[in-house]
């Protein structure tokens, strides 16, 4: 298995704040990572794929990077819908995925 | 609009059997690889389930190995999870997703995303 350790696991920011995730592999992946959001109640969202490819919809705030092992998802300044919980997921095993744990984004 | 519809979710006792069923619509469902995550109250998601386009090829995460059972019927557009021997841990509320591909220069390949999600189905497994 593919572990994905994601930190922090909450955060807390204010609106137009610059916010950075990190997702660590457990080996090297490439690129095959992907983030997506996910509010209260509701199913996730895709950000991004292929670790920096921005899934049509999604605001040009929201940019990924990283290759190998260590990958981030940056927001770069944000806004009040924002406010909600990130998972980094492998895809370089596909069939087989892992998500990372999660990382909450709280108003400050 | 494309869209995964699940359903089936219920209240079962521990050691019962559940069937969760996803219907597909607006896109060429037998050309993808389908998928259950799932997501246990207040945790982060987990990968249960996957299988490929013609159903031939199937896989599980190692904790439902031998107790569920992924299949597909591209006929009618539906992919299901049968689940049998259903633990306390098994609560959760279970999505159906899309594994979506493209080539990216990122990985000199086809690389896969789960791009459409299902508004999910709570199965709770207690007495």
């Amino acid at each position: 298995d593919i572990q994905m350790t994601q930190s922090p696991s909450s955060l807390s920011a204010s609106v137009g704040d610059r916010v950075t995730i990190t997702c660590r592999a457990g080996q090297s992946i490439s690129s095959h990572v992907n983030w997506y959001q996910q509010k209260p109640g509701k199913a996730p969202r895709l950000l991004i794929y292929a670790a920096s490819t921005l899934q049509s919809g999604v605001p040009s705030r929201f940019s990924g990077s990283g290759s190998g092992t260590d990958f981030t998802l940056t927001i770069s300044s944000l806004q009040p819908e924002d406010f909600a919980t990130y998972y980094c997921q492998q895809s370089f095993n596909t069939p087989l995925y892992t998500f990372g744990q999660g990382t909450k984004l709280e108003i400050k | 609009e494309v869209q995964l519809v699940e359903s089936g979710g219920d209240l079962v006792q521990p050691g019962g059997s559940l069937r969760l069923s996803c219907s597909a619509s607006e896109f060429l469902f037998s050309h993808y690889l389908m998928t259950w995550v799932r997501q246990a109250p207040g945790k982060g998601l987990e990968w249960v389930a996957s299988i490929n386009a013609d159903g031939g090829e199937k896989n599980y995460v190692d904790s439902v190995k031998g107790r569920f059972a992924i299949s597909r019927d591209n006929a009618k557009k539906s992919v299901h999870l049968q689940m049998k021997s259903l633990r306390g841990e098994d609560t959760a509320t279970y999505y159906c997703a899309r594994a979506g591909s493209r080539y990216s220069s990122a990985v000199w390949g086809n690389t896969f995303y789960m791009d459409v999600w299902g508004k999910g189905t709570t199965v709770i497994v207690s007495s």
